[in-house]
């Protein structure tokens, strides 16, 4: 069986901040672990993922991830965000049978 | 490509009507996903299709929900009789594989029961 933990479920902060979000899983098997974005009355589309090779993951818009094994992490980072960076944050681990996603996280940008 | 399909995308109906959503899948996918989002319960994987052929439907939370996929580029979610309770974003996805394959989502069906 697989899990996956967003630690935070609303992240505020300010323009141009600094942000990180938190997610920790568990997975008996290899992982694959993903980064999805959902903009309001939206879908969800890929931010970023990691298969397997360098542990910092690049995505869209800036983003990046960093695989964690020791401590079953991926944390999601950006080091400036935009008002255009609010929207709901899913982290995913991905595994057999299928893929299990977090809570989410609400990220607010405010001007 | 136009993406992963789904309709309608807001549905409006009254308790104990049958209600079905439509999705169409990317061409060439394998994987066909049903989920459902609430605030409570965040996203729920429902049921999923391999080649048209349901894998697992642990997910579905009753007999009133069923899902078929009659061929590569339609399936259907539909829930007879409908309850408040299964108001929620229900969201179609296809991949083309299960594991490390990124999933692409439709727009999703805001279904209000009433």
């Amino acid at each position: 069986a697989q899990s996956v933990t967003q630690l935070d479920s609303q992240v505020p902060v300010f323009e141009e901040a600094p942000v990180e979000l938190r997610c920790n899983y568990s997975s008996s098997v290899s992982v694959y672990l993903f980064w999805y974005v959902q903009y309001p009355n939206q879908g969800l589309q890929l931010l970023l993922k990691y298969l397997s090779g360098s542990t910092l993951v690049k995505g869209i818009n800036g983003f990046e991830a960093e695989f964690n094994k020791s401590q079953t992490s991926f944390h999601l980072r950006k080091p400036s965000v935009h008002i255009s960076d609010t929207a709901e944050y899913f982290c995913a681990v991905s595994g057999p049978p299928a893929t299990t996603f977090g809570r989410g996280t609400s990220l607010i940008v405010h001007p | 490509d136009a993406g992963v399909i789904q309709s309608p995308r807001h549905e409006v109906t009254e308790m104990g009507q049958e209600v079905t959503l439509r999705c169409k899948p990317i061409s060439g996918h394998d994987y066909l996903f049903w989920y459902r989002q609430t605030m409570m319960r965040g996203l729920e994987l429902l049921i999923y299709f391999n080649n048209n052929v349901p894998i697992d439907d642990s997910g579905m939370p009753e007999d009133r929900f069923s899902a078929k996929m009659p061929n590569a580029s339609f399936s259907t979610l539909k829930i007879q009789p409908s309850e408040p309770r299964d108001s929620a974003v229900y969201f179609c996805a296809s991949s083309p594989g299960l594991t490390y394959n990124e999933q692409f989502f439709g727009p999703g069906t805001r279904l209000t029961v009433l």
